[in-house]
């Protein structure tokens, strides 16, 4: 399975839109990249995933570039509430492969 | 239901004791997943459910761990004898069908003491 790299942690500002990078250089063809989102006391939640150039939903976008080593994260215009840990994750999307996390990047939104 | 629906929420265990986690997935998912979260990481495998069949059981840390999903919707983790080490947060998920979008329980707060 595919190690990812994410930062371990982030600051931003209410209003501002946050970039969450990861590195995943081992990436496999049939790999696609999905995000989680875990507040405390809860399990991780999907966010979004996407295989290659830009994904976007209601909640984020996700920009993959062309060679896909890398990925990032855009959460426009942060709240308060967005405050938790994101997880990064790289696998085939198969039903009966685990999901891999890593440390994921702890985001703490400020007023 | 309309989630992944844990019991107990918290569970305090003397050294050990035996302790059963329960697990009830959103109705009609195959698929069900077991993790577990120590304190500051993240989620660990432990355990995978294609309907009642345990397809993959390789990250179960020790032989005291069990986990069954007889009829092929509520499973239970158990955790026999337990250990301080044991103290984590565990995890269940549940799909459908494929990868895309795993729905995950609150999770049950085991504290071994």
């Amino acid at each position: 399975l595919a190690k990812t790299t994410q930062p371990i942690s982030m600051d931003s500002y209410e209003g501002q839109e946050v970039n969450i990078t990861c590195s995943h250089n081992n990436i496999a063809t049939n790999d696609y990249i999905t995000w989680y989102q875990q507040f405390p006391s809860q399990g991780p939640r999907f966010i979004i995933q996407g295989y290659k150039t830009k994904v976007t939903n209601e909640v984020a976008s996700l920009f993959i570039p062309a060679d896909r080593k890398s990925s990032t994260l855009s959460l426009p215009r942060v709240s308060l509430s967005d405050t938790a840990v994101y997880y990064c994750l790289v696998g085939d999307r198969n039903a009966g492969n685990m999901l891999t996390f890593g440390g994921g990047t702890r985001l703490m939104v400020k007023p | 239901g309309a989630g992944v629906s844990q019991s107990p929420r918290y569970k305090v265990a003397k050294r050990g004791q035996d302790v059963a986690l329960r697990c009830d997935p959103i109705s009609g998912h195959v698929s069900l997943f077991w993790y577990q979260q120590a304190l500051g990481q993240g989620p660990e495998f432990l355990t995978y459910f294609q309907n009642e069949a345990q397809l993959d059981k390789s990250g179960l840390p020790s032989d005291r761990f069990f986990a069954e999903r007889p009829e092929g919707s509520v499973s239970t983790l158990k955790i026999q004898r337990t250990q301080q080490e044991d103290s984590a947060v565990y995890l269940c998920a549940s799909t459908q069908g494929q990868s895309y979008g795993y729905t995950f329980g609150s999770g049950t707060r085991l504290t071994v003491v």
